[in-house]
């Protein structure tokens, strides 16, 4: 699986949209990039994913370069509950697929 | 809809002791199953996963095993607990079948070995 990078921290005002980079330079063809998040002692939830085109939910928007080596989420009014860990993985899915989380961003939205 | 139950919430254990952590999927058959382990303040490390009953792949060796007794059913034993084994222990599952599957996870089982 191809291994992401993201910064370990980032704030956020409360209302603003909250831009969390991701770096997949070595990801394949068929991997899908994926965004879950983990609010404190609670299992991760799935937020997003997306292989080449850009995707949106009533959660978030996933915007991935063309040369797909990096993908941005964006929580386009970000509020108090928001502040968790996110994490980016690229994995195939499917029966092929196990996911690997990495360290996330932790982000933090301040009123 | 599916569901996925994980019990118990919490556990205290000695060290030495068996450990046995129950996870069930409700609503989907055939799925992937998953059981992660996150230590504070640390990321989560895939353990095991199965892709049908009785398949088990391991991720890290350890202590550690998981079985697959049932199609939705997912188990992880210790015979003898070690302190390093505390930790936030999370079930996951997802569909096999697809293109593109998320994963849905438990709440957790907070396990502190004593």
């Amino acid at each position: 699986d191809a291994k992401t990078t993201q910064p370990p921290s980032m704030d956020c005002a409360e209302g603003r949209a909250a831009n969390l980079p991701c770096n997949h330079s070595t990801i394949s063809g068929n991997e899908y990039v994926y965004w879950y998040r983990q609010i404190h002692s609670q299992g991760p939830q799935y937020i997003i994913h997306g292989l080449k085109n850009n995707e949106t939910n009533e959660m978030a928007s996933l915007i991935i370069t063309e040369d797909r080596k990096s993908s941005t989420l964006i929580l386009p009014h970000a509020t108090l509950r928001d502040t968790a860990v996110y994490y980016c993985i690229a994995n195939y899915g499917g029966s092929q697929g196990n996911l690997i989380f990495g360290k996330g961003t932790k982000l933090s939205v301040k009123p | 809809s599916q569901t996925i139950h994980q019990w118990p919430a919490t556990l205290v254990q000695p060290v030495g002791s068996p450990l046995s952590l129950e996870c069930t999927v409700e609503g989907t058959s055939n799925p992937n199953l998953y059981w992660y382990r996150q230590a504070a303040g640390r990321g989560l490390q895939l353990l095991f996963y199965s892709v049908g009953i009785g398949q088990i792949s391991s991720e890290v060796p350890q202590n550690l095993s998981a079985s697959r007794p049932q199609d939705r059913q997912f188990i992880l034993s210790s015979k003898k607990l070690l302190l390093s084994d505390s930790g936030f222990y999370l079930c996951a599952w997802s569909l096999a079948q697809g293109a593109s599957a998320e994963a849905f996870f438990g709440q957790g089982t907070r396990l502190t070995v004593v």
